[in-house]
């Protein structure tokens, strides 16, 4: 069964923390992406990567950055963590031949406080 | 950018047939998803229509027009384990791989 996984499925940091989320697919998907779910909001696409160190910012990048080191693996970064960024995360991936969209993972809901 | 419309919540009673509305206005388009949300769990892939017209799928069907910029999630015969958000999301024409979404319907099946 084909997978993307996040490393945490809940996580609590402290003001000021850098964090580190970690995604990994198994499928040799070429793009990956990261969301970030809010009541009321849906998804938002914070980070995207076509490619093996490629990334695009999506539509709110701000205060996030992220890694793709390998194809596989595709990190978020939260270089000073905020209580604003107290959300659900998810990483998604798709293949570039693929029409069926994404596969996502069970999401990290991450709390700032 | 994209504007994804669809409501926030629906209740319907476990037998019946809902419909989920989703309106979008894009500066291009290459198709468009349907996802289920179960609470605490990942969007899973329900339907893609990237032509006009209805796509069935067992129990869930759904419509597209292009034209009007609006589609439909058809659920029959529900039951309770479709209790779950529904989520729209339209691929942006000109970037073929990514997707924006719309708010999500949570639907609520009742006895």
């Amino acid at each position: 069964d084909v997978k993307v996984t996040q490393s945490s499925r809940y996580l609590v940091k402290r003001t000021g923390e850098k964090v580190f989320l970690e995604c990994v697919q198994d499928m040799d998907h070429e793009n990956m992406f990261w969301y970030r779910q809010d009541p009321g909001l849906g998804l938002r696409l914070i980070y995207f990567s076509y490619d093996v160190k490629m990334k695009e910012k999506g539509d709110i990048p701000e205060g996030y950055s992220v890694s793709r080191e390998k194809k596989e693996r595709f990190s978020l970064i939260l270089e000073s963590a905020s209580t604003n960024q107290t959300s659900m995360y998810l990483c998604a991936s798709s293949s570039s031949t693929s029409g069926h969209g994404y596969t996502f993972g069970s999401g990290t809901r991450l709390t700032v406080v | 950018g994209q504007n994804i419309d669809q409501p926030t919540e629906m209740t319907a009673t476990e037998g019946a047939i809902v419909q989920i509305n989703c309106t979008y206005q894009t500066s291009g388009f290459n198709g468009l998803f349907w996802y289920q949300q179960h609470a605490g769990e990942a969007p899973t892939f329900l339907s893609y229509n990237v032509l006009d017209g209805l796509e069935e799928k067992g129990r869930f069907s759904s419509f597209l027009s292009r034209s009007k910029g609006y589609s439909y999630l058809l659920l029959k015969e529900l039951q309770m384990k479709d209790s779950a958000s529904y989520l729209c999301a339209v691929r942006d024409g000109s970037n073929d791989y990514k997707l924006s979404f719309g708010a999500g319907t949570t639907v609520t099946v009742r006895a």
